[in-house]
């Protein structure tokens, strides 16, 4: 069973855009959200942290925000570099648990 | 369902015992996987690289004696805590990179092990 979704397999977006990356989880009882992203034939790099006691954190063109009441997190990009090109991961904990991962999403910002 | 496992999800032990914990693909063939340590609150550490039949490469300031790594199949990698102590108690993750039915190459996570060292 899938706990945490990302629905988006794929995502294309001008250069200097926004890129908003999506994703959907089913345990209310998640209190720890990551985000990383991954180039190809390298490991996953952590990109941002929120924990459930914030609505949104920031760190330079990233945003996360989220919304507990809809399960929902989600990964803004703004603005977006062809560099940001890479396949995005969210991933969930309960804390001191296991993280559960989404599949990802590859994002391609078009120069 | 889960397509990258881990076992055991859960292991406490004894200071100077060595812990294996096995990370295997369900589904698909890994050409490559990846070890982590995750701390409270705080990101993964990438520890390793592992590719099949061959040794793994270790990232800086990790010890390749203490954390053996074993890529043996294409489908299982073996993490091995030598000696384990105190500080070695974390939460280790792996992932699995390969083509999985005929999709694009991906990376699939495992659900972690949490290693107590008492």
């Amino acid at each position: 069973d899938q706990q945490v979704k990302q629905n988006s397999p794929s995502l294309s977006v001008q250069e200097g855009r926004i890129s908003i990356l999506n994703c959907d989880y089913t345990n209310s009882m998640f209190d720890y959200f990551l985000w990383y992203k991954k180039y190809p034939a390298e490991g996953p790099t952590f990109l941002i942290s929120i924990s459930s006691i914030k609505d949104k954190n920031e760190d330079g063109r990233f945003t996360v925000f989220l919304n507990k009441s809809a399960k929902h997190l989600s990964l803004h990009i703004v603005p977006s570099q062809p560099g940001d090109s890479a396949v995005y991961f969210c991933a969930a904990s309960v804390t001191g648990n296991q993280f559960y991962f989404g599949t990802g999403t590859s994002l391609t910002v078009i120069p | 369902g889960a397509v990258v496992s881990q076992h055991p999800s859960w292991v406490i032990c004894k200071s100077g015992t060595s812990v294996k914990i096995e990370c295997r693909s369900l589904d698909f063939q890994a050409t490559t996987m990846f070890w982590y340590r995750q701390f409270p609150k705080q990101s993964l550490m990438l520890m390793a690289t592992s590719n099949e039949g061959s040794k793994a490469t270790y990232e800086q300031g990790v010890e390749k004696d203490k954390f053996l790594i074993n890529h043996a199949s294409l489908t299982l990698s073996t993490l091995t805590v030598t000696s384990a102590h105190p500080e070695d108690s974390s939460f280790y993750i792996c992932s699995a990179h390969g083509v999985r039915g005929g999709a694009q190459e991906t990376q699939y996570f495992g659900p972690g092990t949490r290693l107590l060292v008492l």
